[in-house]
């Protein structure tokens, strides 16, 4: 069964408006959350890393004011596209890694700006 | 040098025939490896992970690491048109904590 569950699976909005995604951890505490995107395409590319209880760690070149995360429990990340424009639009996937497992991945979000 | 190196493809292999997918890697002290699976629109799945020098076999796949050579590689026995998607080499870096993945590797199974 999934493991990990992201909603919403696809999102069309207008540029200028935010637009919120939620991780969740099924089975398991997740202290660590990963969020990539991907452009049509083209490979995975890490965003971000969160840390329940604590701030996030992004990439070189994320825009942490625009991209927020919240880890606010064990089980939940989420992540604000704010003021999205056309070319956020992409393809937004989180993953939870716990112990020495692999990484699961929730089953992405579509994301589309007009 | 890029973390992970993989051959982008596209690899075309007939029906039945066994594919084989290669990847190289930059980590040394890496011990975790894995082989995910992604269907074009959909996010990754996790199909090998492999920790030790040798072969490992589930199914159809067999997946191979050599630590000294820094390289794994993915075996598909018995292709099936259901195996076209793009391949996804990674590995878990225990010093960056996190996890590296390669470009991808496009296999198309023809029928």
């Amino acid at each position: 069964g999934a493991v990990v569950s992201q909603h919403p699976s696809r999102v069309i909005c207008k540029s200028g408006t935010s637009v919120k995604i939620e991780c969740r951890s099924l089975d398991f505490q997740a202290t660590t959350m990963f969020w990539y995107r991907q452009f049509p395409k083209q490979s995975l590319m890490l965003m971000a890393t969160s840390n329940e209880g604590s701030k996030a760690t992004y990439e070189q070149g994320v825009e942490k004011d625009k991209f927020l995360i919240n880890h606010a429990s064990l089980t939940l990340s989420t992540l604000t596209v704010t003021s999205a424009h056309p070319e956020d639009s992409s393809f937004y996937i989180c993953s939870v890694k716990t112990g020495d497992s692999p990484l699961h991945f929730g089953n992405g979000t579509r994301l589309t700006v007009t | 040098q890029k973390e992970v190196e993989q051959n982008s493809g596209p690899l075309s292999v007939p029906e039945g025939a066994i594919a084989s997918l290669n990847c190289t890697y930059s980590d040394r002290g890496s011990q975790s490896f894995f082989w995910y699976r992604q269907y074009s629109g959909k996010s990754p799945e996790l199909i090998m992970s492999i920790y030790s020098n040798g072969d490992k076999e589930d199914g159809r796949f067999t997946a191979q690491l050599n630590k000294a050579s820094q390289y794994v590689s993915l075996l598909i026995r018995d292709s099936q048109p259901s195996d076209s998607a793009t391949y996804l080499c990674a590995f878990f870096s225990n010093t960056g904590n996190q996890f590296y993945f390669g470009t991808g590797t496009s296999l198309t199974v023809i029928p």
